[in-house]
Formats: structure tokens, sequence, C-alpha cells
């Protein structure tokens, strides 16, 4: 089946700093990406889709200008969480559809960000 | 409005006995549905899904689900289950607006907890 990659898998870094994330499909093309975050023991909680070559579309109530996303490619989504804060501390999670078929997601392993 | 609902935040069970993990939908649409498993600090796996045909769908590791339209639901069960099982699951609906990109809305998930 699919595979689709994050890195880092987990990540500790200073408030005030900025953290990139990437999620890569490795085995197909994705024009577009899905990014959530999930809090402990907590639902996954849809933050934007990401767009090949366009802007990403944020849902209601997500920073656009804290969680920077950027489709840089075919293969590569990257959300970066910018002047990072102890509440941004998070599970964060992208997936890939194949084919365009969104009822076809392949989820990554997930990036775990804690600030400290 | 549209939503999915997982009434059983933790279910508890011994090794070796049936479970079932409950979910209903709401929706004005057509829906696709969908059963993903989380183990502890990775992202999501896909379980099973049901997008049209028969309503009993099921897994390689013996989990089916059952999609009731009458009812809005689409419970997963499983006849008998292994420690190994244990892990976080979660129900999904993608809304099928026919052709438009459509988000997974997921519910809060269930933690099944299997005992020996």
């Amino acid at each position: 089946g699919a595979v689709v990659s994050q890195h880092p898998s987990w990540v500790i870094c200073k408030s005030g700093t900025s953290v990139k994330i990437e999620c890569r499909s490795l085995d197909f093309q994705a024009t577009t990406m899905f990014w959530y975050r999930q809090f402990p023991k907590q639902s996954l909680m849809l933050m934007a889709t990401s767009n090949e070559g366009s802007k990403a579309t944020y849902e209601q109530g997500v920073e656009k200008d804290k969680f920077l996303i950027n489709h840089a490619s075919l293969t590569l989504s990257t959300l970066t969480v910018t002047s990072a804060h102890p509440e941004d501390s998070s599970f964060y999670i992208c997936s890939a559809p194949e084919g365009g078929r969104t009822y076809e997601q392949y989820f990554g392993p997930g990036t775990r960000l804690t600030v400290t | 409005a549209q939503s999915v609902t997982q009434l059983d935040s933790q279910v508890p069970v011994f090794e070796e006995a049936p479970v079932e993990l409950r979910c209903n939908y709401s929706s004005s649409v057509s829906v696709y549905l969908f059963w993903y498993v989380q183990y502890p600090n990775q992202g999501l796996q896909l379980l099973l899904k049901y997008l049209s045909g028969s309503t009993l769908v099921e897994s390689i590791n013996g989990f089916e689900a059952e999609f009731n339209k009458s009812q809005t639901s689409f419970h997963l069960r499983k006849p008998s289950v292994h420690i190994s099982d244990t892990a976080e699951y979660f129900c999904a609906v993608i809304l099928n607006y026919g052709g438009a990109t459509n988000k997974l809305i997921f519910g809060t998930g269930t933690l099944l907890a299997v005992q020996p």
C-alpha cells in the first residue's frame, strides 16, 4: 500500500522558536495533503488542506500566520509552527489521498511537538 | 450539522471475549464510513471502510462493521479479541458531495482495553 512519512517523529523546541514538520508521500503523488492536530486522548482535528502549487485552505479557528503550510511538490508538504508556545505542544499528523481519491487516505506516523 | 459520535470513550474487555464499538453519524448527504486504529504514539491505520455495495465489511484481522442506513450506524465488532487489539479506535466519515474535496470527520475515539 501507499506510504506517507513524516519528519521528524518528535521534536522539542523552546518557546518563541519555529519548527518545521515534513510530510512526504513516498510512492505516489499527492496534489492534496491534510494536516491534523491531536491532543492527548482526543480525536484528530483537521487544521488545513495543503494544495500543491497554491495556497492552503485553513479550517475555521486555525491561525494562518501561526501554522504556515507549503506544498512545494507533488510529494512534499511542510507545516511550520511559528513562534511556538507551550500550548502548541501536540501530536501533528498528515495524510495524503492516493490518486486524488479522498476516500483512500494514508496517514503519516505523526510528529510529537513539545514546546518548553 | 454533520457529526460522528462514539458514545464509549473506553471499553474494557477480557481477552477472547466479543466486543462492539459503537459509531453513529449524522449527515444530510450520502457518506463513506471508516474505522481507523491508532496504537500508542503512532499514526492512524485504516482498519476497514464502507464505500458502497455490501453493508458488511471485514478486515484482515477479524474485525467487521455493518453499515446500517436506517440507524445511521457503523458499529465495529470482533467475536474474540486479543491483547494486541488494545488501541484507540476512531470512526470517521467522508461526506459525499460528489467530486468535491471531501474531508474526513472523526469521532472522539474509543479506547479498547483488552485485559488478560
